[in-house]
């Protein structure tokens, strides 16, 4: 059950388009359709964002969108603002009936 | 509108256990299964476990395993996390978390979760 990877952190400047990557195996990610992205403010419960892979829940703006490719998914927020600036996690069920979450990203808006 | 609240959390040694419990209201309890989390202190998010909707079915994390040990009582709404030979890296906040269905037959994913309980192992 390791954890996903994430970059520790990603940066860009208001208006621009940021694509946090998370990768894993065949195992988890590139198994199922079944990742999924929060967002954590300092402080506050987690929030999601993205489910099933590229699915965004009602009320999440469409500046986010998910997607995958073999075992790397991916969450792009476009046109960042500077509210955007927070933890995020990737999140996916893995083959032995367990889940795992990334290890974070730490997103800053310039 | 859909809640869910941990309780019982606290200060305890190591060595020693705790169960805090989560309250669930403004939804079906027994048609979800559910899920504990927890993140250490300036760390990131940790699955724990899981329990399917009847209470009969439980996974862990590796971490927890045979250490902790999920349960429900659906006629009480209630998930609990009891926790055994607790140690200072279990210190964290648990968050309970309702699991999601979504669009397309998507589950696995938490739209709900607790506003988590803090629990600190130290002597």
């Amino acid at each position: 059950q390791s954890a996903l990877t994430q970059p520790a952190s990603v940066s860009g400047s208001a208006g621009q388009s940021i694509t946090i990557s998370c990768t894993g195996t065949s195992s988890d990610v590139g198994g199922y359709n079944l990742v999924s992205w929060y967002q954590q403010h300092p402080g506050k419960v987690p929030k999601l964002m993205i489910y099933g892979d590229s699915k965004r829940p009602s009320g999440v703006s469409n500046r986010f969108s998910g997607s995958k490719s073999g075992n790397t998914a991916s969450l792009t927020i476009s046109g960042l603002q500077p509210e955007d600036e927070s933890d995020y996690y990737c999140f996916s069920y893995t083959r032995t009936h367990t889940y795992v979450f990334g290890t974070g990203t730490r997103v800053t808006v310039l | 509108q859909v809640q869910l609240v941990e309780s019982g959390g606290g200060v305890v040694q190591p060595g020693r256990s705790l169960r805090p419990s989560c309250a669930a209201s403004g939804f079906t309890f027994s048609y979800d299964p559910m899920h504990w989390v927890r993140q250490a202190p300036g760390k990131g998010l940790e699955w724990l476990a899981v329990i399917s909707k009847d209470g009969r079915n439980q996974d862990y994390a590796d971490s927890v395993k045979g250490r902790f040990t999920i349960s429900r009582d659906n006629s009480k709404n209630t998930l609990y996390l009891q926790m055994n030979s607790l140690r200072a890296e279990d210190t964290a906040v648990y968050y309970c978390a309702r699991e999601g269905r979504g669009d397309g037959g998507s589950w696995g994913f938490y739209e709900y979760w607790g506003q988590g309980t803090l629990v600190t192992v130290s002597s």
